[in-house]
């Protein structure tokens, strides 16, 4: 299906457990980005990437690791899970600057127990 | 730094009747402004954007805003509210890096609630 996908929709991790959250793009959109929602903070960037094997922080970036080996795909994963990371998480995609707007997945709920 | 500010977490209004979501901008030129509406369990939809030009923007789902850069404002309306219109919606303004790469800030988000 053609847009933007994140795997899982809903995941339960125990705290000191590696996640991986997964988000693929059909588009080939240049740039990708993850955000965390959080109630009264709404989103907060977490890292961004500008195109393959580019990537760089954003607001909230301690404790997550990202990588960007292709264009369409752009994982997030927590090193080593901590309650505080308890969020939806949502991954979104523009093509190549934000004036165009992001494009955004359905998200996935993370809880971290 | 670019920010935005909503100032009602959430409000209620009667289905039928008109609307108005606030969103404050800091920033020093001509911004980047957008709103965005998510339904609960969805991911985030764009409604409208402002870049320049007319400072009244239609948007989908009969949404429009307006940019007012005397009052740092581009809030949201709709004449007439329908049920399915309850949702969150986040206000964002685009924020320039310093390597020239433009990434959006939102807003906190207010809740709008549809009474019958």
């Amino acid at each position: 299906d053609a847009g933007i996908t994140q795997s899982p929709r809903y995941k339960i991790t125990e705290t000191g457990r590696q996640v991986t959250l997964m988000c693929h793009q059909t588009w080939s959109h240049s740039y990708m980005f993850w955000y965390r929602q959080d109630l009264g903070h709404g989103l907060r960037l977490i890292y961004y990437s500008a195109a393959a094997d580019i990537t760089d922080k954003g607001e909230v970036p301690d404790g997550y690791v990202v990588s960007r080996s292709k264009t369409e795909n752009f994982p997030l994963t927590l090193e080593s899970a901590t309650r505080s990371q308890t969020s939806v998480y949502f991954c979104a995609s523009s093509e190549s600057d934000s004036i165009y707007g992001y494009t955004f997945g359905s998200g996935t709920r993370l809880t971290v127990v | 730094a670019q920010s935005v500010t909503q100032p009602d977490i959430h409000i209620t209004v009667s289905e039928g009747a008109s609307l108005e979501l606030r969103c404050n901008y800091s920033y020093g030129a001509t911004p980047y402004l957008f709103w965005y509406v998510q339904s609960p369990g969805q991911g985030l939809q764009l409604l409208l954007k402002y870049f320049s030009g007319d400072t009244l923007v239609q948007g989908i789902k009969g949404f429009e805003a307006e940019f007012k850069r005397s009052q740092s404002s581009f809030n949201l309306r709709k004449p007439s509210v329908h049920w399915s219109d309850a949702a969150e919606y986040f206000c964002a303004v685009a924020r320039l890096m310093n390597t020239g790469f433009q990434k959006l800030v939102f807003g906190t988000g207010t809740r709008l609630l549809v009474s019958p």
